[in-house]
């Protein structure tokens, strides 16, 4: 039992390329979310999944696209990367109103 | 105002004191909330549920007062693997489960 798996770990972009980022769950969870931290910013919704084949935006949803085809995978999408999108990325799944499980995180640097 | 706050710290406290923090809340329709706890460059994992009644781990305790709108962490003992970030999570089940983090208490506990 994996739990929630985050790839790649590490990635350098320069501007204007695109990434994307993998989160992968093995426990059977409804609920995904994708989460970028900065300094003194805490946790800040980027997009959600409250199941299969759907997805909503959060609170910082510009710049980012998502997909979520298989219940297990829920996907982030850079498609012009920008240096203010330099950050840690991390994925959190759970199954109602319960704890967040957390992937082990994304460092993304773009150039 | 933001809809979670906490004093950013750092609290430098010595191994075996006592050291509490406290987080408010704006949203009074809040369901769940939730202490997490987050080393340096890890992902965030929990560390206790808060419930009304107030409820103890070990050497934690965690409180709600809904009339004033926070919650605390008590730590007692305090341990050098007690340094981290302490994480204040507040959900409003708007029927999508929207956690709020609050950007975080820093703990450094000092031999």
């Amino acid at each position: 039992n994996a739990g929630v798996t985050q790839t790649p770990k590490f990635r350098v972009l320069k501007t204007g390329q695109s990434m994307t980022l993998l989160c992968a769950q093995d426990m059977n969870h409804e609920y995904m979310y994708w989460y970028r931290q900065d300094p003194g910013m805490g946790l800040r919704l980027i997009h959600y999944s409250v199941g299969e084949g759907t997805t909503a935006k959060g609170e910082v949803p510009d710049g980012y696209n998502v997909s979520r085809l298989k219940k297990q995978n829920f996907l982030l999408g850079l498609e012009s990367a920008a240096p203010s999108q330099t950050s840690v990325y991390f994925c959190a799944s759970h199954k109602g109103g319960l704890e967040q499980y957390f992937g082990p995180g994304t460092r993304l640097t773009v150039t | 105002r933001k809809e979670v706050e906490q004093d950013p710290g750092p609290f430098n406290v010595p191994e075996g004191a006592t050291v509490a923090f406290n987080c408010t809340y704006s949203n009074s329709a809040s369901q769940s909330f939730f202490w997490y706890r987050q080393d340096c460059r890890k992902e965030p994992k929990l560390l206790m549920s808060v419930y009304s009644s107030g409820n103890e781990d070990g050497r934690f305790t965690a409180q709600l007062n809904r009339a004033s709108q926070y919650i605390s962490l008590l730590i007692r003992d305090s341990k050098l693997s007690d340094s981290a970030t302490y994480l204040c999570v507040v959900i409003a089940t708007s029927g999508t489960y929207k956690y709020i983090f609050g950007t975080g208490t820093r703990l450094k506990v000092l031999a």
